[in-house]
């Protein structure tokens, strides 16, 4: 079975300093993995991707995350946060034979001035 | 716009009534699923099709539920005897056939039942 856990529920950050978003899988199999964000009474946005290739995943707005198969983890990152990146993030898991996504819980990013 | 459509965006039902869901994927997406979300949690998978086949159905889809794409294009979402407890977001998403093809979502549909 699949699964993702997204360690924070909530996350602030104060505008101009570093994001970092953490979440962990479990996959028998080699997973893709992505991160969505849903900004509110707006539609799932895709920020990016992992799907076997490059470790390190660069994707939109300023976002990347790294896939550590020894530490079972997905952690999203952005050097400076923008006001505009409030909003809820969640990771997201697929693979072993089905195309369904299994989503962690989220994460609630608030961005202080 | 050429995005993932769905129709309604709001609807309320009183509990017993039966309300049904349209969503139109991007056009040559021939994979589409569905998933619910209640407040506060992430989407959870419902069913999804491939062109017209429906491939896979989750255990939350009760027989109260029921989903259909006829023509392998849009696709209804039909809830019998709705409960209090089918109130959520319905999301409909569409994507490239393909191992790791992204999904792309539309804008849900807000099912209130009271």
């Amino acid at each position: 079975a699949q699964s993702v856990t997204q360690l924070d529920s909530h996350v602030s950050v104060s505008e101009g300093t570093p994001v970092l978003l953490r979440c962990n899988y479990s996959s028998s199999y080699s997973p893709s993995l992505f991160w969505y964000v849903q900004h509110p009474n707006k539609g799932l946005q895709l920020l990016l991707k992992y799907t076997s290739a490059a470790t390190l995943v660069k994707g939109i707005n300023g976002f990347e995350a790294e896939f550590k198969k020894s530490e079972t983890s997905f952690h999203l990152t952005k050097p400076s946060a923008h006001m505009s990146d409030a909003a809820e993030y969640f990771c997201v898991v697929s693979g072993s034979g089905t195309y369904k996504y299994i989503f962690g819980t989220g994460t609630r990013l608030k961005v202080l001035a | 716009d050429t995005g993932v459509s769905q129709d309604p965006r709001h609807k309320i039902t009183k509990r017993g009534q039966n309300v049904t869901f349209r969503c139109d994927p991007i056009s040559e997406h021939n994979r589409l699923y569905w998933y619910r979300q209640t407040l506060g949690q992430g989407p959870e998978f419902l069913t999804y099709f491939q062109n017209e086949a429906q491939l896979e159905k989750s255990r939350l889809l009760s027989d109260r539920f029921s989903a259909e794409r006829p023509k392998g294009s849009f696709s209804t979402l039909e809830i019998q005897r709705t409960e209090q407890g089918d109130s959520a977001m319905y999301l409909c998403a569409s994507s490239l056939e393909g191992r790791v093809s992204e999904q792309y979502f539309g804008p849900g549909t807000r099912l209130t039942v009271t």
